[in-house]
């Protein structure tokens, strides 16, 4: 079965520059989430998108940004970047509407390093 | 705010042997609570949803119950394995959707 799918899977930047990371949900599933999993911490929730609206905000820093495209394939934009944004980013989609059980699917995340 | 509270942080068993993670929460409004299981630079596998309306729900192995009222669940772990170790997690959702996870479990389980 189809799951969710981040890319990309690693990504090393350097402080002050700029990071998008892309998640694609299971097919069907309109609502997407990220999360955000520091070393040795639980993760933390960013930011939610419901048919291509923002549904919930959490966390998220100013500096980071993100947006549900209409094929419901969602990115996180994420600018002047910090040594404490290094993490792993999970996407999670769930089916919205009258189907939503409220199960989250998680990818495998994004690995982000900022040097 | 919600919070979420698993106990123990961390447990080693023999192979074999039943277990049980424990999960607490502060806010008894939930709308689900989801057990996920995380291996070591992983992402998160979901194992069991429990709806706020239901008790418990059962998939293999594995046995979840939910109380509402006292704020509590529990993962129950039949006859373990050692590909069984991981860290488990408990996250409570909210009806804003808000996702709130505990610090999980660091379960060995030794062959």
């Amino acid at each position: 079965a189809a799951g969710v799918i981040q890319s990309p899977r690693h990504l090393i930047k350097e402080k002050r520059e700029t990071a998008t990371l892309k998640c694609y949900p299971i097919p069907r599933h309109d609502t997407v989430y990220w999360y955000q999993q520091g070393p040795g911490q639980d993760p933390q929730f960013l930011i939610s998108f419901y048919e291509k609206m923002q549904s919930d905000k959490g966390s998220i820093p100013d500096r980071f940004s993100a947006q549900q495209f209409s094929d419901y394939h969602s990115e996180l934009n994420m600018s002047s970047l910090e040594l404490g944004d290094s993490a792993l980013y999970f996407c999670a989609s769930s089916p919205g509407g009258q189907m939503n059980t409220g199960e989250l699917f998680f990818g495998e995340g994004s690995r982000l390093t900022v040097l | 705010k919600q919070e979420v509270t698993q106990i123990p942080a961390a447990l080693s068993v023999p192979e074999g042997e039943n277990l049980v993670l424990n999960c607490s929460f502060t806010d008894s409004a939930i709308y689900n609570l989801q057990w996920f299981r995380q291996d070591p630079g992983k992402g998160l596998t979901s194992l069991l949803l429990i709806q706020s309306s239901q008790r418990e729900q059962t998939s293999g192995r594995l046995n979840a119950s939910l109380d509402k009222s006292s704020g509590r669940s529990t993962l129950y772990i039949a006859a373990s394995q050692p590909g069984d170790s991981a860290t488990y997690l408990c996250a409570v959702i909210g009806d804003n959707n808000d996702m709130r996870f505990g610090a999980g479990t660091r379960l060995t389980v030794k062959p």
